[in-house]
Formats: structure tokens, sequence, C-alpha cells
């Protein structure tokens, strides 16, 4: 069956560290990957996109790698700030009309 | 920026009522979807709906579900009769294409169904 599996329910970092959080699939082949961020009572809110055949992709303190001979995604939040503080989903892009989504890995930045 | 409405924000019902949820996605995208999450779970997809049709949907869509995009604003999802595993956040959601572009989600209906 197909598995979306986010590594660490939770991740408790200091300010100003780099935090990494894993995403990896079981019997996927995305073509795209992306990440989302939730807040609680929220709805998820888009952050990047990576494609297939992209190695990399950077926005601002943000940074998604897509391995596709590992299944695996990783985000990096760098120079972490409390207000960093939220939940990442991870959402594969299978089909013309529908992201699946993995549980979320809760990030709590302490100043 | 343009953004993803719903309403109403919270929803307290009866079980075995009907009750409908209602969205008004951006105004130029072309696909819309549905999603679900149940406290302290992961977000789940119920369906989608592309040029006034459903596209996709999800084995948690079954008969007691429908949508329907009643003019050119909005966006509705209808729970027949509803359940007590119906307690749940539903997000509406829309998109410009179908595949490779962000989702822009709205706030969510918070639905308790008792």
């Amino acid at each position: 069956s197909q598995k979306i599996e986010q590594n660490s329910e939770a991740l408790n970092i200091q300010e100003g560290k780099t935090a990494t959080l894993t995403c990896n699939y079981t019997n996927y082949s995305p073509a795209y990957l992306q990440w989302y961020r939730q807040d609680p009572g929220r709805g998820p809110v888009f952050l990047l996109l990576i494609r297939e055949n992209e190695k990399e992709k950077r926005k601002e303190r943000l940074k998604v790698t897509f391995d596709t001979t590992l299944k695996q995604s990783l985000f990096h939040i760098t120079a972490s700030q409390p207000a960093d503080s939220a939940t990442y989903l991870c959402a594969l892009d299978m089909s013309d009309y529908k992201l699946s989504f993995g549980a979320g890995t809760t990030v709590t930045v302490r100043a | 920026e343009p953004e993803v409405t719903q309403t109403p924000s919270h929803q307290v019902t009866q079980m075995g009522q009907e009750v409908i949820l209602r969205c008004v996605p951006i105004s130029n995208h072309l696909y819309f979807y549905w999603y679900r999450q149940i406290l302290g779970q992961k977000v789940e997809f119920l369906v989608s709906f592309y040029n006034n049709e459903i596209s996709e949907k999800s084995e948690i869509f079954d008969d007691q579900f429908s949508v329907e995009r009643p003019d050119g604003s909005n966006f509705t999802l209808k729970i027949r009769s509803t359940k007590l595993e119906d307690s749940a956040m539903y997000f509406c959601a829309s998109s410009t294409s179908g595949q490779g572009v962000s989702y822009s989600f709205g706030p969510g209906t918070r639905l308790l169904v008792l």
C-alpha cells in the first residue's frame, strides 16, 4: 500500500539552529512534492514545490531536497525563529486531481 | 492577495441531520477540492472538482457526500445524514491547474456532530 511518513512527530530546537524534517514515501512515484505549514486550527499554507527532476529548491530561509531514488524529501529551516513554530506537512502530488498529505512534524523553536 | 473563504467557521449539528458547508474559491482558479482533518490526524482528501464534475474522490466520499458549484463563485459540500465520525475540520482548497501547482486552502469549517 502507499505510505507517506514524516519522521518525528515533534521537533524541538533552539532559536538560530537549523531544523531538518524528513518525508519518506513508498509505492509512489510523484512528479511533484510540496511542503505546507499548518498552524493550530488553521488551513495549510503553501511553502515550496519541487519537481522530480529538481534536486533542491530554496525560498528565503527554507530549503527542500527531493531524492526520487531514496524516495525522500528533506525540508530545512535555517536560522530558525520562534515564529517558525508550526506543523509542517509533506504532500505528494500524484495525479491531476489531488494531494496526499503526510501526518506532519510539529516544530517548536525555543527562544 | 486573494483568499479562499469558508462559511460557517463552526457548525454544530445533531446526528442524522444534513449540513452544507460553503466555500468561495479564488476567482481565477479552476480546480476545487474538499479535505477533512479529524482532530489530531492528518489532512485527508475527500474530492476534487473540475469543469463542473467530480474528477476524483476518496473512499471516505460515499453516497452521503455530494458537491456542487451552484453558481460562478460558490463551491459546496453537503453531508446528507451526518454521523458522529463526520466530526472534523473541513477545508476547501482551489488551484489554477490540476498538478504541479500550489493549492490555496481556506480557513476551514469545524463540524461537530452530536
